[in-house]
Parts: C-alpha cells; sequence; structure tokens
C-alpha cells in the first residue's frame, strides 16, 4: 500500500480539463509545501512535471498545474492532448523515515 | 545535457546481491547542488524510492530496505552505485538512478533521470 493515495484512473476528452488528487498525511502533503508530480509514458522514465507543490520546470506546458489544500494535493491539466495520455504520480516528502513517498499512480486516458 | 544511464546484471539468484552502477554525464556528480538517487518500480506497479546519496557520500535510506541497501559514490568516474543484498523475487523490478536538486530540509525530487534498467530476480 503507497503512502499517498491516488485514484486508480481518470479520463477525459480532449480540450478538457482534468484534475488528479494525491491525499496524505499532516507528516509529508499536509504539513510540507514539498508535493512533485511525475509523468510516465509506458516503457519509459517518469518526467518531473511540477515541484514544490506548484512550480512547474523549464519546458514543460503550462497546461499543467499543480496546487494544494490540507492534506490533498491536486495536478490540473487543462486543454486535454492524446499525449498527456500515461501514467502520474504525485510524490512529497515527508517527516517519517522514509523522507519521499510516492502515490500508486493514476492513469490518465484521454477519450 | 545531463545524462544518465543505469548498467548492471539483468538476472541475480535469490539471495545473492543485486549491484547496480549510474553513470553521470553532462555535469559532475561532485556538484554541490544536487543529490543523486535510486528509485525502483516492479512490474506494473508504482514507484518505491530506495536511497539518496551526496558527492560527499552522506547517504539516506528507505527505512524499509535500510538493512540491505548501501550507496556509494565514485567522483573520478563520476559515478554512483547501489547494492542490494538478499534479494527475493519481490525485488524484480526497474532500477532508475535520478539526480535531485539540493532544497530544505532534504531534496525530495528527480528532476533527470535515466532510462532504467530491468532486474530479475530468479534461480
Amino acid at each position: 500500500q503507497s503512502a499517498l493515495t491516488q485514484p486508480a484512473s481518470v479520463s477525459g476528452s480532449p480540450g478538457q480539463s482534468i484534475t488528479i488528487s494525491c491525499t496524505g498525511t499532516s507528516s509529508d502533503v499536509g504539513g510540507y509545501n514539498y508535493v512533485s508530480w511525475y509523468q510516465q509514458h509506458p516503457g519509459k522514465a517518469p518526467k518531473l512535471m511540477i515541484y514544490d507543490v506548484s512550480n512547474r520546470p523549464s519546458g514543460v506546458s503550462n497546461r499543467f498545474s499543480g496546487s494544494k489544500s490540507g492534506s490533498t494535493a491536486s495536478l490540473t491539466i487543462s486543454g486535454l492532448q492524446a499525449e498527456d495520455e500515461g501514467d502520474y504520480y504525485c510524490s512529497s516528502f515527508t517527516s517519517g523515515s522514509t523522507f519521499v513517498v510516492f502515490g500508486g499512480g493514476t492513469k490518465l486516458t484521454v477519450l | 545535457q545531463m545524462q544518465l544511464q543505469e548498467s548492471g546484471p539483468g538476472l541475480v539468484k535469490p539471495s545473492e546481491t543485486l549491484s547496480l552502477t549510474c553513470t553521470v554525464s553532462g555535469g559532475s556528480i561532485s556538484s554541490s547542488s544536487y543529490y543523486w538517487a535510486w528509485i525502483r518500480q516492479p512490474p506494473g506497479k508504482g514507484l518505491e524510492w530506495i536511497g539518496t546519496i551526496y558527492y560527499s557520500g552522506s547517504t539516506y535510506y528507505n527505512s524499509s530496505l535500510k538493512s540491505r541497501v548501501t550507496l556509494s559514490v565514485d567522483t573520478s568516474n563520476n559515478q554512483f552505485s547501489l547494492t542490494l543484498s538478499s534479494v527475493t523475487a519481490a525485488d524484480t523490478a526497474v532500477y532508475y538512478c535520478a539526480r535531485l536538486p539540493l532544497s530544505r530540509p532534504l531534496p525530495y525530487y528527480f528532476d533527470y533521470w535515466g532510462q532504467g534498467t530491468l532486474v530479475t530476480v530468479s534461480s
């Protein structure tokens, strides 16, 4: 069982917006503004999309945005495109003994 | 352009030790601005952080693996390595190496990843 909880799957049509949630505790998501999000296509390495809750690395589309409320972080993808299909993982710093925890991943399907 | 490349055996026998090396190119592993890490992903499953190392040799391990994991760094060859002892089938996974930018209180996000290498534990 993963430390952070994500929905197993979400879907949307091209052009729509979707949001993926990531729920933790006060020891991780709720206690720090240190949440990151990764996109993974089949057979490929994960790619950093968001760090520090809402910051985008250089080169990542501004269609991707992050936010947090309490112990739940969210990734929103606007103007959904076919290339956005894949798995998305959230991650957080944690004061627990593992330092870094991941969510179980969410499979995004573009209809 | 920063690149990381994992290398090592793709098949390890149960109870033996898994050893992987990550070669960094396009930047120095001795940079004070970055840490280096290993993450793994069992087939069809999610990501698990294994451990993080600094060029000075400081290490941080996932408590669930700590008793079996050792990370080391070789600055002369711009490489860092993972050893995992007493492996079982549950250790079968794609193993990734990655870079972490320096951040407080501890580096936690991975901005560059290797392509990953599948290690299968089987007799």
